[in-house]
């Protein structure tokens, strides 16, 4: 089956970092890009950026370049996305995505909850 | 970047209307544009890609219409299980931006 399971839900501190993940099973990991969407409580989607597992290659939305970090890990078919110093204005589900060339984002992680409170 | 403006935000509507959505590209993107639907607590889900593709399973009272710069989401015939919020997307190159979204409410 293919499929998409991220990581659970986090309740962090501001200034806190954070690593939340994304692991993929039933396809060729290196074969689609993985993308990051974010949506804050009762709003829209937001893409945040991709990464093509075949070489790490990432492409950040200008709105989150600088403030998060995507990366992969080949060996475990798992892509990650990453704060340093985290934000309440982080505090949003972040799902996961494949990324067909044809069929655009076709396959979703459940998403993960980040809770960024003080 | 290129933007991607839908419209309307809030369509009322009843059970067997006919409804249309619209996004609106800030240029031309061919025909990428994909549409989901996602209700209140879950995951979106893929209707069409490529502007007029059906997804597989996605019932046939959906469709999608448009190229270049303008493009509709149709659902003919709204049913009970359609009230939910609506995405367009491109994905012509990055950022792959989604429209505003819109909610599909019971007149």
């Amino acid at each position: 089956e293919v499929q998409l399971v991220q990581s659970g839900a986090e309740v962090k501190k501001p200034g806190e970092s954070l690593r939340i993940s994304c692991q993929t099973s039933g396809y060729s990991f290196s074969s689609y890009w993985i993308s990051w969407v974010r949506q804050m409580p009762g709003k829209g989607l937001e893409w945040m950026g991709g990464i093509n597992p075949h070489d790490s290659y990432t492409n950040y939305s200008p709105s989150f370049r600088g403030h998060v970090t995507i990366s992969v890990d080949k060996s475990i078919s798992t892509a990650y996305l990453q704060w340093s110093s985290l934000k309440a204005s982080d505090s949003a589900m972040y799902y996961c995505a494949r990324r067909s060339g044809i069929t655009g984002t076709d396959l979703w992680g459940q998403g993960t909850l980040v809770t960024v409170s003080s | 970047d290129i933007q991607m403006t839908q419209s309307p935000s809030t369509l009322s509507a009843s059970v067997g209307d006919r409804v249309t959505i619209t996004c609106r590209a800030s240029q031309s993107i061919s025909t990428w544009v994909a549409w989901y639907q996602q209700k209140p607590g879950k995951v979106p889900k893929v209707l069409i890609y490529q502007a007029s593709n059906l997804e597989s399973g996605v019932p046939s009272r959906f469709s999608g219409s448009g190229s270049g710069t303008e493009f509709t989401l149709t659902i003919r015939s709204l049913q009970p299980d359609d009230f939910a919020f609506y995405y367009c997307q491109h994905y012509k190159d990055y950022p792959e931006t989604f429209g505003q979204g819109t909610k599909v409410e019971i007149k």
